[in-house]
C-alpha cells in the first residue's frame, strides 16, 4: 500500500493520559499536514511541514500538542494531558509540492481519538 | 469571518437533479482552488480542481470567480452515488503553504 497511513486507527484514553499518533505519508511526498475532524465539521487545519521544517502551526495547537517530522519522512502528533475536547478525527495529508505549486493532497484514513 | 465559508446543506434532490453549491473565500492572495468528498466516517478524496477559466470533468463542473471570491461546484444528472459531503478547499501562502478547508456542504440525492 503506498498511500498515507496513519496508526493507531482509534485510541481511547483517559483524560489526563498523553497519547501519539503516527503519519507515514507517500513517500515521494515532501509536504504534510495534520487536521482535526470533529462531526459535522470540515478538516481545521492543524501544522504544516515541509520537509523536516514545520512552517505553520494553528492557534488550535495548544501548547500541549506537539508535532515533529524529525527525518522530513513520517511524523508524529503527540498530545498532552488529554481533555474530553481533543476528542476528534485527526487526519494526516501529504502531498507534493514546489515553489508556490501546490498539488492534491491525499490523506490518511485518520486517528480517531476518543477521552474519556 | 471564517476564511473559508459553504453552506452546510443538507440539499436533499432527486436523482436527475442538477444541484450547485457555492464556497466563499477571504484571502485575496489564495492561490488554488480544489473540491473535495468526503463520504461518511471516510477521509477526504479529491474531487477536482479549479481552474481560472473554470473546468468540467463529466457531471461535475467547478468554477472559479476571483472578484467575488468564490468558487462553485455544478454536479448535473445527480445519482445516488454522490450523496456525500463535498468540501471547498483553498489554498494561500509564500513559502509556507496553508491549506484551507470548508466545513462541507451535505448532498443526499435520493431515488
Amino acid at each position: 500500500d503506498t498511500g498515507v497511513s496513519q496508526d493507531p486507527r482509534h485510541k481511547i484514553t483517559k483524560r489526563g493520559q498523553n497519547v501519539t499518533f503516527r503519519c507515514d505519508p507517500i513517500s515521494e511526498h515532501n509536504r504534510l499536514y495534520w487536521y482535526r475532524q470533529t462531526l459535522g465539521q470540515g478538516p481545521e487545519f492543524l501544522t504544516y511541514f515541509q520537509n523536516e521544517a514545520q512552517l505553520e502551526k494553528s492557534r488550535l495547537l495548544s501548547d500541549r500538542f506537539s508535532a515533529e517530522r524529525p527525518k522530513g519522512s513520517f511524523s508524529t502528533l503527540e498530545i498532552q494531558r488529554t481533555e474530553q475536547g481533543d476528542s476528534a478525527m485527526y487526519l494526516c495529508a501529504s502531498s507534493f509540492g514546489g515553489g508556490d505549486g501546490v498539488t492534491e493532497a491525499f490523506f490518511g484514513q485518520g486517528t480517531r481519538l476518543t477521552v474519556v | 469571518r471564517k476564511e473559508v465559508e459553504q453552506d452546510p446543506g443538507p440539499f436533499n434532490v432527486p436523482e436527475g437533479a442538477t444541484v450547485a453549491f457555492n464556497c466563499t473565500y477571504s484571502n485575496s492572495a489564495s492561490q488554488s482552488f480544489f473540491w473535495y468528498r468526503q463520504d461518511c466516517r471516510k477521509e477526504p478524496k479529491l474531487l477536482m480542481s479549479v481552474y481560472s477559466s473554470g473546468n468540467e470533468d463529466g457531471r461535475f463542473t467547478a468554477q472559479l470567480n476571483r472578484a467575488s471570491q468564490y468558487i462553485s461546484l455544478l454536479i448535473r444528472d445527480s445519482k445516488l452515488s454522490d450523496s456525500a459531503t463535498y468540501l471547498c478547499v483553498v489554498n494561500w501562502g509564500t513559502g509556507g503553504f496553508k491549506t484551507i478547508f470548508g466545513a462541507g456542504t451535505r448532498l443526499f440525492v435520493k431515488a
